[in-house]
Parts: structure tokens; C-alpha cells; sequence
């Protein structure tokens, strides 16, 4: 089956400094990539669709300038938390749609986990 | 808005069936969803129905679709300890249907 990688699967990081995670579909093209939030025993909360050479379409109450989406190819999506504080520590998942519009052939990364000192 | 609920914990005996309940409030649902997480892992898509559909099965598991009620369930047959994980009902509908609206999540733990 279809495989998305996420790098890094865990970081820590200082208040204050800003952290790019990764998120590649290793074995298709992804037009569209999605990133998700999760906070400790609660569900996945979308925050941004990106789309491959153009700005992502970020969720109502999640800061664009705060939570950078660069989608530069068909495989690679990046998410840079700016100036990272630990409100921000979270569990991060992107997912990968393989084919436009189909949500039952979206697949997920393994996820990263950010703690912010 | 979007809602989808489901109950937070599920504690069912080693080989017994596993049923997990949702509900959800959008009318437009398109495509419904059951999702596994193991601890630290990222997703997996278990199985999904379409709307216009009451049930599926695939192997041990056994999706029910109660459109009147919006109403969704996942009946895990001959639970093993494998199957231990938090089980997420999500939708989307026809006009988005990328956007996948999830619920809260229900864990799965297995006595033995």
C-alpha cells in the first residue's frame, strides 16, 4: 500500500525557536496533503490543506503565519511551528491523498511528536 | 457544524466481540469511516461505507450504517490482543470529500 514518512518522529525543542517537520508520500504523488493536530486522548483536528504550488487553506482559529505550509513538490509537504512555545507541544500527523477528492485513498504518516521546553 | 461522537473507552474480554458506537450530525455525510491508531503510531483506514449503504463486512469486522439515526458502528469479531488500539468513526461528505471530520476517538483495551 501507499506509504507517507514523517520527519522527525519526535522533537524537542526550546520556547522560541521554530521547528520543520517533514512529510513525504514515499511511493506516489500527493496533489493534496492535509495536517492534522492531536492533543493527548482527543481526536485528530485538521489544520491545513496543502496543495502542491499554491497556499494552503488553513482551518478557522489555526494562525497561518504561526504554522507555515510550503507544499514545493508532489511528494513533500513541510509544517514549520514559528517560534515554537509549549502550548505548541503536540502530536502532529499529515496525511497524503493519492487520488484528487477521494478521501478513502488519503493515507497517513506515522506522526511527530513536539514537546517544547 | 460537523460533529462526530463516540464513547471514550471500550473494555471487552479476549476473543468476546468489540462493538464501537458513533453518531454523527451531518446530514451530508457522504463516507463514513473507521480509523485504528496504535500508541505512537499514525492511522490506519480499517474500512469505510458509503451512505447509501447499511452495512459491510470485511473479515472480523462488520460495519452498520443507520442513516435515519446517523448512526455508526464497528463490530469487531473474536477480539485479540492485537486489537487493542483507539478506534476513530469519522465522515466526510461529497462535496469535500478530502475533508475528513473525525471523532474523539474510543479505546479498545482487551482483558484476558
Amino acid at each position: 500500500g501507499a506509504v507517507v514518512s514523517q520527519h522527525p518522529s519526535r522533537v524537542i525543542c526550546k520556547s522560541g525557536t521554530s521547528v520543520k517537520i517533514e512529510c513525504r508520500s514515499l511511493d506516489f504523488q500527493a496533489t493534496t496533503m492535509f495536517w492534522y493536530r492531536q492533543f493527548p486522548k482527543q481526536s485528530l483536528m485538521l489544520m491545513a490543506t496543502s496543495n502542491e504550488g499554491s497556499k494552503a487553506t488553513y482551518e478557522q482559529g489555526v494562525e497561518k503565519d504561526k504554522f507555515l505550509i510550503n507544499h514545493a513538490s508532489l511528494t513533500l509537504s513541510t509544517l514549520t511551528v514559528t517560534s515554537a512555545h509549549p502550548e505548541d507541544s503536540s502530536f502532529y500527523i499529515c496525511s497524503a491523498d493519492e487520488s484528487r477528492g477521494k478521501a478513502e485513498t488519503q493515507y497517513f504518516g506515522p506522526g511527530t511528536r513536539l514537546l517544547v521546553l | 457544524g460537523e460533529d462526530v461522537e463516540q464513547s471514550l473507552f471500550l473494555s471487552v474480554r479476549e476473543g468476546d466481540s468489540s462493538v464501537i458506537n458513533c453518531t454523527y450530525t451531518d446530514s451530508s455525510s457522504t463516507y463514513l469511516y473507521w480509523y485504528k491508531q496504535e500508541p505512537g503510531a499514525g492511522l490506519q483506514l480499517l474500512t469505510y461505507i458509503f451512505s447509501n449503504m447499511d452495512m459491510k463486512q470485511d473479515q472480523r469486522l462488520t460495519v452498520l450504517l443507520n442513516k435515519k439515526d446517523k448512526h455508526l458502528s464497528l463490530r469487531i469479531a473474536d477480539t485479540q490482543t492485537g486489537d487493542s488500539a483507539i478506534y476513530f468513526c469519522a465522515e466526510s461528505d461529497y462535496s469535500s470529500a478530502s475533508k475528513i471530520i473525525f471523532g474523539s476517538g474510543t479505546r479498545l483495551s482487551i482483558r484476558p
